[in-house]
């Protein structure tokens, strides 16, 4: 069964620094991964896809990373915002559906 | 983008009534929806899967008769919660996809709680 973990649970961090988010998988037979951010109360809103043959992808300052061989992925935030703070969602593809991991809260202080 | 909203964006029902949830693929014909909860702090589990036109799959656990779902046409599938407790009490959010290997995009959830 395909278990998706996101550490740290949650993380604080001054205005302008560059952080990374971990997700890791046990199952590395997925179709693609996605990242999202959801604000407190809201939906989701998808930051990133990763198809399964590539191994990142670049939006403004995020760039996500896939390792499918050894089940990992990185979000990596760049000169991070007060408007940065959210939760943040890692989900896997499998079989079509997705499946999620707990999240990494974000704090970024000004 | 495609635009999937939801309907309502929060209900407040007594205990024992049934309560039905909207969603909506707008600018997209969607051929599978998914259903999701998500509990404070936690994470979207997956409630099931429905496909235009046929019944919907349950994930394991969830109970069907309990949670109905229908997807009519390929632009609305509804949630209907039956009898609702106060254990019922959580967010749903749906999703919507186009064709077997799109992706999925999400609507703005339904807030429900029961008293």
């Amino acid at each position: 069964k395909q278990e998706v973990t996101q550490i740290p649970a949650a993380l604080s961090v001054p205005e302008g620094e560059n952080l990374v988010l971990n997700c890791s998988f046990t199952d590395s037979a997925i179709y693609n991964l996605q990242w999202f951010r959801q604000d407190p109360g809201k939906g989701l809103t998808s930051l990133l896809l990763i198809q399964s043959s590539q191994r990142e992808q670049t939006s403004g300052r995020l760039n996500a990373s896939l390792d499918k061989s050894s089940g990992r992925s990185t979000l990596y935030i760049a000169a991070s915002q007060p408007g940065d703070s959210a939760t943040y969602l890692c989900a896997v593809n499998q079989g079509g559906k997705l499946i999620f991991g707990q999240g990494t809260e974000l704090s970024v202080k000004p | 983008g495609a635009v999937v909203s939801q309907h309502p964006s929060w209900v407040i029902c007594k205990s024992g009534t049934s309560v039905k949830i909207e969603c909506r693929s707008l600018d997209f014909q969607a051929t599978t929806m998914f259903w999701y909860r998500q509990f404070p702090k936690q994470s979207l589990m997956l409630m099931a899967t429905s496909n235009e036109g046929s019944k919907a799959t349950y994930e394991q656990g969830v109970e069907k008769d309990k949670f109905l779902i229908n997807h009519a046409s390929l632009t609305l599938s509804t949630l209907t919660v039956t009898s609702a407790h106060p254990e019922d009490s959580s967010f749903y959010i749906c999703s919507a996809r186009q064709g077997a290997d799109g992706e999925q995009f999400f609507g703005p959830g339904t807030r429900l709680t029961v008293l």
